[in-house]
């Protein structure tokens, strides 16, 4: 199966402070997303890659950034945290091309989240 | 991009067959519609996916009419472990640089 692993479930920063989220995927996926969830307003892109050193903003990249050094890993930074961004962060990932596939083999696969809090 | 616009919350009672409703309009040639669903505290997990007329798996059944501009999940016979939140996303399932787009999600609340 495909495993994708974020390496914090719980992170407590301070207002100001840089963080980094870090999501690493074992199945030689090209593709990786990074979501924000908050109440009410279900996930929402931050951002994505679909290779190594490419990025494209999702729908709310404002205060965030990224890093994709290496095909694997995907990193969400957050230069100075606000108390605005305290959320649960999801990464997910996907092969660049896909069969449909009754059992999901091919679709979007999620981490375990990171639930960040910024006092 | 295709926008998905589905009801923010469902109640139902165990036993009972709930069908929850996705619109997409402005869905494209090439896209299909998955259903993911998300327990607290973990990531949304694959449910179902299909592009046109009726899949159905050990898990859900997935309707989608000719004109593709919605689709129904339908879950049988509830449970209490069903209770979750079910988002439907629109997507095509080739190339890089997709920008997959989730809506608000369905909170489905099942009771005894």
């Amino acid at each position: 199966d495909v495993k994708v692993t974020q390496s914090s479930r719980y992170l407590v920063k301070r207002t100001g402070e840089k963080v980094f989220l870090e999501c690493v995927q074992d199945m030689d996926h090209e593709n990786m997303f990074w979501y924000r969830q908050d109440p009410g307003l279900g996930l929402r892109l931050i951002y994505f890659s679909y290779d190594v050193k490419m990025k494209e903003k999702g729908d709310i990249p404002e205060g965030y950034s990224v890093s994709r050094e290496k095909k694997e890993r995907f990193s969400l930074i957050l230069e100075s945290a606000s108390t605005n961004q305290t959320s649960m962060y999801l990464c997910a990932s996907r092969p660049l091309r896909l069969r449909a596939s009754l059992s999901g083999a091919n679709v979007l696969t999620f981490g375990a989240g990171s639930r960040l809090t910024v006092l | 991009l295709a926008k998905t616009t589905q009801p923010i919350s469902m109640d139902s009672y165990e036993g009972q067959e709930v069908n929850i409703t996705c619109s997409h309009n402005n869905i494209a040639t090439n896209d299909y519609i998955t259903w993911y669903q998300q327990f607290p505290s973990q990531g949304p997990r694959f449910i179902i996916q299909g592009y046109k007329t009726k899949v159905t798996n050990e898990v859900a059944s997935l309707f989608i009419p000719a004109d593709r501009k919605s689709s129904t999940l339908s879950l049988p016979r509830v449970s209490l472990s069903d209770t979750a939140v079910y988002y439907c996303l629109v997507g095509t399932l080739t190339g890089g640089g997709n920008k997959l787009t989730f809506g608000t999600g369905t909170q489905l609340k099942v009771e005894l």
